[in-house]
């Protein structure tokens, strides 16, 4: 068990929904990272937040947004949904800087 | 670009046979490496990572990885592969200097025969 809780483990949902994942870091860790993995790209970082501020960005369409919240736990919005949106979405944590990334369990998410 | 190239897609290896999986990196200077592992249906696990300081770094379940700089590489190995050791295998990097994101290859899936 790395520490790094998401919720939902699952989600299936339909063309042009919105949805929204939750990520818990592990204690004392400031940064959350969102990566996706799909089976055509593979794992692509998303975005980074670090103490509540976006710190840097990846790969991340315009449909989708994140922040990170006073207690430091984060959540990844996801809009307009494509069949192509279809992924794991992974949340990892760390203290900040280029330390030791832990990685939640992932969210799957299906969309039909 | 930055980039980490795992060229073996999927590796299969007999239950207490040796194993290597290579990785190579492409990066201005010395990056941050790392293996992790991952399960079917599972996330990913951290095995092992190399900062700075002895080129042989020892990780959990037995797996250890030698950084080698003139190569570029950072190859994982186990002496002795337990069918348990079954799953898919990532090689990533951070940069040193810059963006503290995870750059990852595209994975080995290992598969252990009995």
């Amino acid at each position: 068990d790395s520490g790094v809780t998401q919720t939902p483990k699952h989600l299936i949902t339909a063309t042009g929904q919105r949805v929204t994942l939750r990520c818990s870091p592990r204690s004392g860790d400031l940064s959350v990272y969102w990566y996706q993995q799909s089976l055509d790209q593979g794992l692509q970082f998303l975005i980074q937040y670090y103490n509540g501020e976006e710190r840097a960005k990846g790969n991340i369409l315009e449909r989708f947004s994140a922040q990170q919240f006073p207690d430091l736990h984060s959540e990844l919005n996801l809009s307009s949904l494509e069949l192509g949106d279809s992924a794991l979405y992974f949340c990892a944590s760390s203290l900040g800087g280029p330390n030791t990334q832990y990685f939640g369990p992932g969210t799957r998410l299906t969309v039909l | 670009a930055q980039s980490v190239t795992q060229p073996d897609i999927h590796i299969t290896v007999s239950e207490g046979a040796s194993l290597e999986l290579r990785c190579n990196y492409s990066y201005g200077a010395t990056p941050y490496l790392f293996w992790y592992v991952q399960s079917p249906g599972q996330g990913l696990q951290l095995l092992l990572k190399y900062f700075s300081g002895d080129t042989l770094v020892q990780g959990i379940k037995g797996f250890e990885a030698e950084f080698k700089r003139s190569q570029s590489s950072f190859n994982l190995r186990k002496p002795s592969v337990h069918w348990s050791d079954a799953a898919e295998y990532f090689c990533a990097v951070v940069n040193q200097g810059g963006s503290e994101k995870l750059v990852f290859g595209k994975g080995t899936k290992l598969t252990v025969n009995p």
